[in-house]
Parts: structure tokens; C-alpha cells; sequence
């Protein structure tokens, strides 16, 4: 069975420090691997990772994808308290037709 | 504003009635999937609409069904609701080999 498991669950941490969230999937025939934060309703898009593309940086975020270990992390540097929100992770395989996503990691930043 | 509008944003309805959720996309994106997200779970894939034509189903019954319209809009509907169907219901549209843009979704409840 297709699935995607993201850790840890939730995270509390101080402004200014870095954090790394885990994802890792089994998702017949992978094609692209995706992550969105979600505020309060509608995921916003960060970034897209494909065969072609296994690291992806956008400011203070960055994620890398490693095929090998069927796994993805989301880095977040120097972390401010609008980064306070649910990140998900979600996988599609060559049907194309749907994302497999994680339960998500409840991120928490503290002044 | 990401270019997809779900209406209404909140809705209560009481169980065993029968619900319509709309989603107005963007012009070109001619496929719309559509995601139910539980409180505290990652969005779950219930349907995705292809030119009009389902192209794909998530784990749900025939009671959730769903329309895709010539002008990007499409319907989700639910039928004989029952109290679990209580959750945000997202969705997202997209061009081919893009990641998806998701609405802000509307937030149902069941009592």
C-alpha cells in the first residue's frame, strides 16, 4: 500500500534556530515528491522534487530528496515565528492521478 | 489569492442530509482532484476530474461523488452525511506536471 510518513508529528523551537522535518515514502512507481506548508487552510506550494531535481533552496528553506533511502528533508534555517505552521509532504506516483500526503509536521516557533 | 475559490467557506449541515461544495479554477487547468483533511491529518485524495470525466478515486464511498464543468468549475457532493464526514474539504487544480494550487477549502460539520 501506497504511504508517506512524516516526522516528528510536532515540534516546539526557538526563534533563530534550525530545524529538519522528515518525510519518507512507499509510493509505487515514484515520479515527484512535494512539499507544502499549511497556515491555517490552503496548502501553499514550497517546493517540487523529481529524478531530476533532488535539491530545491528558497531562501532559509531547502529540501533534498534522496531516492536511494525513499526520503525527503525540509530544512528551515534561522527560524522566525511566521514560520509557525502544519508542513506536508505529499508524493505522486506515475498514475498521476493522486498525492499521497503525510499527517504533516505541526511546527511551533517561540520568540 | 491562488487563482482556485472554494465556496462556501464554513457550512453545517445535519446528519443524513446532502451537501454540494463548489471549486471555481483557473482558466487551462483542466484537472481538479478533490481532498477531504480531518482535524490533525494530512488531506486525503477522494477524487480527480479529468476534462470532465473522473480519472481517479481515493478510498470513499459512492456517496461522495463529484462534477467537473466545461468552465473549470466542478462540484463535490455528498450524500446521507454522517458525523465523520466532518472536516475541511480542499481543492486543487493543476497544469499537467505542475504541483497542485490548492483553494482555501471549505470547512464542513456534521451534528
Amino acid at each position: 500500500e501506497d504511504k508517506v510518513v512524516q516526522s516528528p508529528l510536532s515540534l516546539v523551537v526557538h526563534e533563530g534556530d534550525t530545524v529538519t522535518l522528515n518525510c519518507s515514502y512507499e509510493v509505487t512507481n515514484f515520479r515527484s515528491l512535494l512539499w507544502y506548508k499549511q497556515e491555517k487552510k490552503a496548502p501553499t506550494f514550497l517546493f517540487m522534487l523529481t529524478s531530476s531535481g533532488i535539491e530545491k533552496k528558497s531562501g532559509r528553506l531547502s529540501s533534498i530528496l534522496d531516492k536511494k533511502e525513499l526520503s525527503s528533508i525540509l530544512n528551515i534555517t534561522a527560524t522566525q515565528t511566521g514560520d509557525s505552521a502544519i508542513y506536508l509532504c505529499a508524493v505522486i506516483g506515475n498514475t498521476g492521478n493522486q498525492f499521497y500526503f503525510g499527517t504533516g509536521t505541526s511546527l511551533t516557533v517561540i520568540p | 489569492e491562488t487563482g482556485v475559490t472554494q465556496s462556501p467557506t464554513h457550512l453545517i449541515k445535519t446528519r443524513g442530509q446532502q451537501v454540494t461544495l463548489r471549486c471555481s479554477s483557473q482558466s487551462g487547468h483542466n484537472t481538479v482532484s478533490w481532498y477531504q483533511q480531518a482535524l490533525g491529518q494530512g488531506p486525503q485524495f477522494i477524487f480527480q476530474y479529468y476534462r470532465e470525466e473522473e480519472n481517479g478515486r481515493g478510498n470513499f464511498p459512492p456517496r461522495f461523488s463529484g462534477l467537473q464543468f466545461p468552465n473549470y468549475s466542478s462540484e463535490l457532493n455528498v450524500n446521507a452525511l454522517e458525523l465523520d464526514d466532518s472536516a475541511l474539504y480542499l481543492c486543487a487544480s493543476s497544469f499537467p506536471d505542475y504541483g497542485y494550487t490548492f483553494g482555501s477549502g471549505t470547512r464542513l460539520t456534521v451534528v
